[in-house]
């Protein structure tokens, strides 16, 4: 599985769009991207995926680089109960195992 | 979503006795399911993928029989810490797959807290 990189934290204005980037650089042409968010004391929840074409749903949206090396996972109105560690992970969509860089963790501040 | 549930959601034992953590996909049937651990503030860890009606695979470092996992049914995976000591205290996660899908259609558990005194 590719390599991601992540800020390890941010912060941001509640009712602001929060912004979180991630690096995959190496990233090979059958991975996609994945995001969980991981609020305090609870299992990880999946909020997007994508392969190469811009995402959203009613989470939020996932924004891919045309060359695929890197993505913004968008939350258009953050809420305080965004607060949480964000993860980014490439992955083929066959792969048996899922596995956790750092995330970043995500501050949203009244 | 579908759902997985772990239980207990969190345990305090004795050092030196064995505690054993029920994760279970109550409305879908999975093939596989994870075990991750997670120290405080840190990501969680992948301990081993767990395989109906077959031995689970460990990561590397993780104590096979230290940490036994059994996946009986379609339904239920078991984590039993064996001789648990204050070093394994942490959060145990699983998450489940459906027959579906790949790490996409992965749903994790609550996560169960494991204190070891």
């Amino acid at each position: 599985d590719a390599k991601t990189t992540q800020p390890p934290s941010m912060d941001c204005a509640e009712g602001r769009a929060a912004n979180l980037p991630c690096n995959h650089s190496t990233i090979s042409g059958n991975e996609y991207v994945y995001w969980y968010r991981q609020i305090h004391s609870q299992g990880p929840q999946y909020i997007i995926h994508g392969l190469k074409n811009n995402e959203t749903n009613e989470m939020a949206s996932l924004i891919i680089t045309e060359d695929r090396k890197s993505s913004t996972l968008i939350l258009p109105h953050a809420t305080l109960r965004d607060t949480a560690v964000y993860y980014c992970i490439s992955h083929s969509q066959g792969a048996q195992k899922l596995v956790f860089g750092q995330g970043t963790r995500l501050t949203i501040n009244p | 979503g579908a759902v997985v549930s772990q239980h207990p959601s969190w345990v305090i034992c004795k050092s030196g006795t064995s505690v054993k953590i029920e994760c279970r996909s109550l409305d879908f049937q999975a093939t596989t399911m994870f075990w991750y651990r997670q120290f405080p503030k840190q990501s969680l860890m992948l301990m081993a993928t767990s395989n109906e009606g077959s031995k689970a695979t460990y990561e590397q470092g993780v104590e096979k029989d230290k940490f036994l996992i059994n996946h009986a049914s379609l339904t239920l995976s078991t984590l039993t810490v064996t001789s648990a000591h204050p070093e394994d205290s942490s959060f145990y996660i699983c998450s489940a797959r459906t027959l579906a899908g790949g790490p996409g259609e992965l749903f994790f558990g609550e996560g169960s807290r494991l204190t070891v005194l």
